[in-house]
């Protein structure tokens, strides 16, 4: 079945540090999308990609979707506290109709 | 709109109890999905409705679990009997058009079962 692949598992960074994680699909997406859990709260969506090459930004955090729509990543730029908690990627596969999401990023910032 | 919301907020029962989850989705929303979170398998879909009828539930465990959506605004999620496995936190969430659309959660459900 189709698998979402999300690395790395943790990252901890210093505020002011850049920060990625990247997500890998098995099969070709439709489109993908990108959620932020706080700690102890619930997924929130951030933005969904659909086209191959695909660059959307929202102030600190660049999302790309990959030219053969298999893989995306989530940079933010200037990490700060606020920016903590579990991101996750979420895929549906081409002609598919189900969201798979990945194991998602856990992000800690030190102050 | 209020978002969409769960009931209990947090549950704690006895092994061999029955426990039902509730889910109320956003109003005019026609998919409603149901998860399960724990840090050993991340978030499961456990099963999905399009206008009220079931069209996915591969990601049910066993026989144990049942999901049912009588009407547009109300789902429940029942496990019976409960076992310590199923201690997790159960998510809703709601879509207008499944894969294309983005889904909006419900803060779940924290299930304890001791």
């Amino acid at each position: 079945g189709q698998q979402v692949m999300q690395i790395p598992q943790y990252q901890h960074v210093q505020e002011g540090e850049d920060f990625t994680t990247y997500c890998n699909s098995s099969t070709t997406l439709s489109n993908i999308q990108w959620y932020k859990q706080r700690p102890g709260g619930h997924p929130v969506f951030l933005i969904q990609l659909v086209k191959s090459g695909e660059v959307k930004k929202q102030k600190r955090l660049t999302f790309q979707f990959g030219e053969a729509k298999k893989n995306s990543s989530l940079h933010i730029t200037a990490t700060q506290t606020t920016d903590v908690g579990t991101y996750f990627c979420a895929g549906v596969r081409e002609y598919g109709n189900k969201l798979v999401f990945g194991a998602g990023t856990i992000l800690r910032v030190k102050s | 709109d209020a978002g969409v919301i769960q009931s209990p907020r947090h549950e704690v029962t006895e092994m061999g109890q029955e426990v039902t989850l509730r889910c109320k989705p956003i109003s005019g929303h026609d998919y409603l999905f149901w998860y399960r979170q724990t840090m050993m398998r991340g978030l499961e879909l456990l099963i999905y409705f399009n206008n009220n009828v079931p069209i996915d539930d591969s990601g049910m465990p066993e026989d144990r679990f049942s999901a049912k959506m009588p009407n547009a605004s109300f789902s429940t999620l029942k496990i019976q009997p409960s076992e310590p496995r199923d201690s997790a936190v159960y998510f809703c969430a709601s879509s207008f058009g499944t894969g294309v659309h983005e889904q909006y959660f419900g803060p779940g459900t924290r299930l304890t079962v001791t």
